[in-house]
Parts: C-alpha cells; structure tokens; sequence
C-alpha cells in the first residue's frame, strides 16, 4: 500500500524557516516524480513544486521561487520541503504528492505563520 | 500561466441524479487534465487523468470527456459518498494549476 507522510509543520513567526518531511513507502520511491502541492484554510489547492525521480528536474511555483526549496533522498525513501522566509500567506496544509497528475497524497501537514 | 475557470462553483443535486461540472482552460492543455475529489478535512482524491480515464478503485459513475480548452465530469447518479468540492488541473505547462473547484452539495 502507498503511504506517503508528511511531518514538520507547526506554528512559525514571519520571516522565519521550517522544513516539510515526506516519508514514502509502499512504492519504488527512486522511480517517481514527487511534490508538494498545499491549500490555505478554507481555499483551493496550489501545485507549488516538483522534482523528478533523479532529482535532476526541479519547477517551483513563482509564489515560492527563491524561497523554498524541494530535495529528496532516495536512499532514505523521503521528500523534503525547505521554507524560508516565510509570509502569512503561506499558511497552509502542505501535501507530498506522487507523480503527475497526483495519484497519492499524504493526510496533510498544518504550517501556521504568525506572530 | 494557464487558467483554470471550474462551473458552477456550488451545485446543488439530489442523491441518484446526474451531476455535470465543467472546466475551462485559458489556453490548450491537450488531455493533460485531471479530477480530483476533496473531502473535508481529506487529502485530494484522484479520480480522472488524460482528461477521460478513471484512476484506480474509482467507479464507473464518474466520467470525465473533453480536450483542448473545454471538460467536463460526470457523475451519473450521485451518491451520498460523493457530496465534497471537486477540482480539475491541468498538467500541460508548468506551472501545473487547478482550478477553484466545484462544491457539489445535497439539494
């Protein structure tokens, strides 16, 4: 079974940095594109980055280029998120997803930004 | 970057009856397009890809059709499982987008 889990949100102060984990399993892991695609409370879904399986193709959204960052470690069957910098607006729910389209994602992990 | 237009944005339908919703793309996206189902509180369900065909353990009640600009999914006759907001996404050009999705709701 694909499982896929997400962990490292919580609450954060403007300006400041989290990192977003992703534990996979179930899967081949090293042979699949994988990202994070998060949604604001109460609004709709934002596809905000993907890597490829190697690692070697990396797309960011323009509302986080710059200042987050994808990596994977496929030894470790994991993706991870870097947040710097972080806004308000970047309060959200940040899903892993696997492959595109998304054909599993994680439950989910709440990054609260405020002061 | 391509926008994703979803219509209606509430649709209220009664259990057993047709549901029709509607995606429109700014600009071509071929069949790159997906559905996805969100319940509250849930993470996005995948349900169509290349804009007809099912993902795996969807039922044969959801239908997706179309190309280019224009799509639609069909639930044919709704189940009280299937009441939640929907969303289509195009994944022709990065940046992959949805749109703001469709909230299906008992009438």
């Amino acid at each position: 079974e694909v499982q896929l889990v997400e962990s490292g949100g919580g609450l954060v102060q403007p300006g400041g940095s989290r990192r977003l984990s992703c534990a996979a399993s179930g899967f081949t892991f090293n042979t699949y594109n994988m990202n994070w695609v998060r949604q604001a409370p109460g609004k709709g879904l934002e596809w905000l980055s993907h890597i490829s399986s190697s690692g070697n193709t990396i797309y960011y959204a323009d509302s986080v280029k710059g200042r987050f960052t994808i990596s994977r470690d496929n030894a470790k069957n994991s993706l991870y998120l870097q947040m710097n910098s972080l806004r308000d607006e970047d309060t959200a729910v940040y899903y892993c997803a696997r492959g595109i389209p998304a054909t599993h994602c994680g439950q989910g992990t709440l990054v609260t930004v405020s002061s | 970057e391509i926008v994703m237009t979803q219509s209606p944005a509430t649709l209220s339908v009664s259990p057993g009856e047709r549901a029709t919703l509607s995606c429109r793309a700014s600009q071509s996206v071929s069949s790159n397009l997906a559905w996805y189902q969100q319940k509250p509180g849930q993470a996005p369900r995948l349900l169509i890809y290349g804009a007809s065909t099912r993902a795996t353990g969807i039922p044969a009640r959801f239908s997706g059709s179309g190309s280019g600009t224009e799509f639609s999914l069909t639930i044919s006759s709704l189940q009280s499982e299937d009441f939640a907001v929907y969303y289509c996404q195009q994944y022709n050009n990065w940046p992959w987008t949805f749109g703001q999705g469709t909230k299906v709701e008992i009438k």
